[in-house]
């Protein structure tokens, strides 16, 4: 199966501060998406991005599909993005996808 | 539009005793997901219907875990008998998988302690 890798795994932001997630894949997948788990457990969608690139406000996502990676930016990052990232994949929209095993941020005044 | 809805929020149980998990998806998504997320650890999928049908149930274990998506919308998952390793949240997500877009929404979860 799909094996994914996050990194890096953990990350310490001053607020205001820029950053850049990363998710590898292990075989090439057409439906990835990125979700942002709150310190109370909620995980929201933020992408679903299976190649270019999307900008939703601070946040925007880039997948290089032919080379199995997509890129999660925060820019001027706020206290409230504080929790943990995950990307998540499958071979198609149809499949089950596969989540990495995050990225834990947290952001501090 | 109401998310995902998902009841109880939280549940305290002893091992060996019956539990069961209610989602209620979004309106009109013809998919639905049951998660297991350990602690420190991404979601990891049970179970997956599309309609009324589990098309993708490889990873549930059978033994003790059941499922039914009645009339393809609302959905139940049932553990019997509880076991200690099965202290965990157990999230629901729904989608609409239409032109290839397969955009998960997660429900609160379920968070399970087994005594």
């Amino acid at each position: 199966g799909i094996q994914v890798e996050q990194s890096p795994p953990d990350l310490i932001l001053q607020e205001g501060a820029n950053s850049t997630l990363r998710c590898n894949f292990s075989d090439s997948v057409n439906n990835l998406q990125w979700f942002h788990q709150n310190p109370w457990g909620q995980l929201i969608n933020l992408f679903y991005i299976p190649s270019g690139t999307k900008q939703n406000g601070r946040l925007s996502a880039t997948t290089v599909a032919t080379e199995r990676y997509s890129l999660l930016y925060i820019s001027s990052s706020q206290t409230t993005d504080s929790g943990v990232y995950f990307c998540a994949g499958g071979k198609t929209s149809y499949d089950k996808v596969i989540f990495g095993p995050g990225t834990s941020l947290s952001v501090i005044p | 539009e109401a998310g995902v809805v998902q009841s109880p929020r939280y549940k305290i149980i002893e091992k060996k005793q019956p539990v069961a998990f209610w989602c209620n998806p979004i309106s009109g998504h013809n998919t639905l997901y049951w998660y297991r997320q350990n602690l420190g650890q991404g979601p990891e999928l049970l179970i997956r219907y599309e309609n009324e049908e589990a098309v993708d149930d490889s990873q549930l274990p059978k033994d003790r875990f059941s499922a039914e998506r009645l009339k393809g919308v609302d959905s139940t998952l049932k553990i019997q008998p509880a076991e200690l390793g099965d202290s965990a949240v157990y999230l629901c997500a729904s989608s609409l998988i239409w032109a290839g877009d397969g955009t998960q929404y997660f429900g609160p979860g379920t968070r399970l302690l087994v005594l």
